[in-house]
């Protein structure tokens, strides 16, 4: 079953307005990696972490992976309306290749 | 260059129909996985398959069935098909790099059964 909690699971801002969503499990993940799904294509990758405590960004996208390895959190500053879309965190347990992902924030952004 | 590509973008057919999606990638990768979107964008791994290991989530029907004819192509065949199989099904690949998993995705196969 799903193992990661993604929140929130959609947000509605203001153009300019910074923006944070997060993931938590109850299980350790070695790996965190967050993407992006825009309207008829497949997951894009954002950032990818891999150290607790790991702090990453990709322009105005910045993710860490938080220092108990349970959690991960995305912060979007200075939206744009090509923000939009669905954001996926995932992570990777164990010695297994196979990625467990959260159940997506959706997020729109009014100009 | 398209990365991970997949051909049909749009499947409908019919219950029962077999069909197959394929999936190819130039990246060199070593492992390739198949995905499923439900209607509520919930995204859930099938397979992963790279040339020495096939691993199989236990969730899946064993009328789904991956066919590797070399590494970088993996295709989805599906038997019987059901109309709970409507969904967008997605290839991934990744490269091997111990401790540092990271996959790339295609643009999606939207099958509808009806």
């Amino acid at each position: 079953g799903q193992q990661l909690n993604q929140s929130p699971q959609s947000m509605f801002i203001q153009e300019g307005e910074d923006v944070s969503m997060n993931c938590t499990s109850s299980s350790i993940f070695n790996t965190w990696l967050w993407y992006k799904q825009e309207p008829g294509e497949g997951p894009v990758l954002l950032i990818a972490l891999y150290k607790a405590g790991e702090l990453t960004s990709n322009g105005r996208l910045t993710a860490q992976f938080g220092i108990t390895r349970k959690d991960s959190f995305l912060n979007i500053s200075a939206s744009i309306p090509s923000d939009v879309g669905i954001y996926f965190c995932a992570g990777q347990r164990g010695s297994a290749r196979q990625l467990t992902f959260g159940s997506g924030t959706q997020l729109t952004v009014l100009p | 260059d398209t990365a991970v590509s997949q051909t049909p973008k749009y499947l409908v057919t019919q219950m029962g129909n077999d069909k197959s999606i394929k999936c190819e990638q130039n990246l060199g990768h070593d492992t390739m996985y198949w995905y499923k979107q439900d209607s509520k964008k919930f995204l859930k791994i099938m397979f992963s398959y790279n040339n020495k290991e096939l691993i199989i989530n236990e969730t899946v029907p064993n009328r789904f069935s991956p066919k590797s004819p070399d590494k970088a192509h993996l295709n989805l065949h599906i038997n019987s098909l059901e109309l709970g199989d409507s969904a967008v099904y997605f290839c991934a690949s990744s490269p091997l790099d111990r401790g540092r998993e990271t996959q790339y995705f295609g643009p999606g196969t939207r099958l509808l059964v009806l």
